[in-house]
């Protein structure tokens, strides 16, 4: 059964700061991974997808990264801003590629002015 | 493009009463999607349509919750009788297909039962 962990579970940086966050899967058979961007009361944003043939995606200052071997992925924000703050959420797509995602518990950042 | 659309946003219940959502996919998204999301924890699959179809209710408590897809568009979820446990946010998502790799969600109902 594919487990998707989160660390860490909350985050506060001052702005400015350059920041990683994790992701760990237990299931290194994925079709693709995602993060999602959740702001409080509202849906989810897709942010970036990277599918299980590729290495990374970029957007902006957003890099995610996917290390299938070792079932993990990063998700690196440069120079935050206190409009990054928000719940961040991982998501792994099964084999099967169903559509079904799997989600962490995400970590909640909070960039201070 | 108009995005996924959800009805209403909050709802207040007393336990044992019944409440339903509602869903509106993007047009022409075949995929549906009802996920559950619990304070503090990551959304679970609840219930997954292609067209009007059930591809996976595994993780649906089908002693108390319900959802169908009307003509393959919009869809209804259902929690009869509710328990204290089912306050969460109700996410329905949508894509193209199936195979489709990027799924776009609404806004999410907000649920509390008391």
């Amino acid at each position: 059964k594919q487990e998707v962990t989160q660390i860490p579970a909350a985050l506060s940086v001052p702005e400015g700061e350059n920041l990683v966050l994790n992701c760990s899967f237990t299931d290194s058979a994925i079709y693709n991974l995602q993060w999602f961007r959740q702001d409080p009361g509202k849906g989810l944003t897709s942010l970036l997808l990277i599918q299980s043939s590729q290495r990374e995606q970029t957007s902006g200052r957003l890099n995610a990264s996917l290390d299938k071997s070792s079932g993990r992925s990063t998700l690196y924000i440069a120079a935050s801003q206190p409009g990054d703050s928000a719940t961040y959420l991982c998501a792994v797509g099964g084999s099967g590629n169903t559509g079904k995602l799997i989600f962490g518990q995400g970590t909640t950042l909070q960039v201070k002015p | 493009e108009a995005g996924v659309a959800q009805s209403p946003r909050y709802k207040i219940i007393e336990k044992r009463q019944s409440v339903a959502f509602w869903c509106n996919p993007i047009s022409g998204h075949a995929t549906l999607y009802w996920y559950q999301q619990i304070l503090g924890q990551g959304p679970k699959l609840l219930i997954q349509f292609q067209n009007n179809g059930v591809v996976d209710d595994s993780q649906l408590p089908k002693d108390r919750f319900s959802a169908e897809r009307l003509k393959g568009v919009d869809s209804t979820l259902k929690i009869q009788p509710a328990k204290l446990e089912d306050s969460a946010v109700y996410l329905c998502a949508s894509s193209p297909d199936r195979g489709y790799t990027e799924a776009f969600f609404g806004q999410g109902t907000r649920l509390t039962v008391v």
